[in-house]
């Protein structure tokens, strides 16, 4: 498999902030990265596709000023939810693919509480 | 009509029970298909992936894949309570890089 990591795993920031979400890939190159957000009880939504060396391509209805996306590297991909408001309380996880059947393994996730 | 349906449960068994958990789905160009299980508050852990139609087993798990009636499934045998969590189809049209569809996921517990 792959190992992914998340930091921070959970986070609380006031209404307004912004707030940084890292996802590494600790043992695999990958050059692309999936977010998700999962609420109470449903199913993970996917976000966008993070792209090493390019722009992310994100699925409708999601906001790309709101939600930065950055691929700076193999190994290291960062979603930052810019003037956050209590409605993305959520939880986010990230995802990186890898292996000849298209297999994702995801990271623990990062729950956000905006106040 | 959703490309992926499952049904959400809640579904609860007792301990050794055998467990059948389905999903189906309408899009025929889906060949990658896999299973995953998440406890509360985690991220998904990969269970078991496979490739068209068949079966696949591992330990006390067996994945099958009916292409033809696009159907998925996966058995737990001799289920735990440890087995308790939400379990989740996954599916992609392609092998690299792309994202995949999710069910809703159903939740399962599995009761001593």
């Amino acid at each position: 498999g792959a190992v992914v990591s998340q930091h921070p795993s959970w986070v609380i920031c006031k209404s307004g902030t912004s707030v940084k979400i890292e996802c590494r890939s600790l043992d695999f190159q990958a050059t692309t990265m999936f977010w998700y957000r999962q609420f109470p009880k449903q199913s993970l939504m996917l976000m966008a596709t993070s792209n090493e060396g390019s722009k992310a391509t994100y699925e409708q209805g999601v906001e790309k000023d709101k939600f930065l996306i950055n691929h700076a590297s193999l190994t290291l991909s960062t979603l930052t939810v810019t003037s956050a408001h209590p409605e993305d309380s959520s939880f986010y996880i990230c995802s990186v693919s890898r292996g000849s059947y298209n297999e994702q393994f995801f990271g623990p996730g990062t729950r956000l509480t905006v106040l | 009509q959703k490309e992926v349906e499952q049904d959400p449960g809640p579904l609860s068994v007792p301990e050794g029970a055998i467990v059948s958990l389905n999903c189906t789905y309408s899009n025929s160009a889906f060949q990658y298909f896999m299973w995953y299980r998440q406890y509360s508050r985690k991220g998904p852990e990969l269970l078991m992936y496979t490739y068209s139609s068949g079966n696949k087993e591992d330990g006390r798990f067996t994945a099958q894949v009916d292409k033809s009636s696009k159907y998925i499934s996966l058995f737990i045998r001799d289920s735990q309570p440890s087995d308790s969590a939400t379990y989740l189809c996954a599916m992609s049209r392609t092998s690299g890089n792309t994202p995949l569809v999710f069910g809703k996921g159903t939740r399962l517990s599995v009761i001593a």
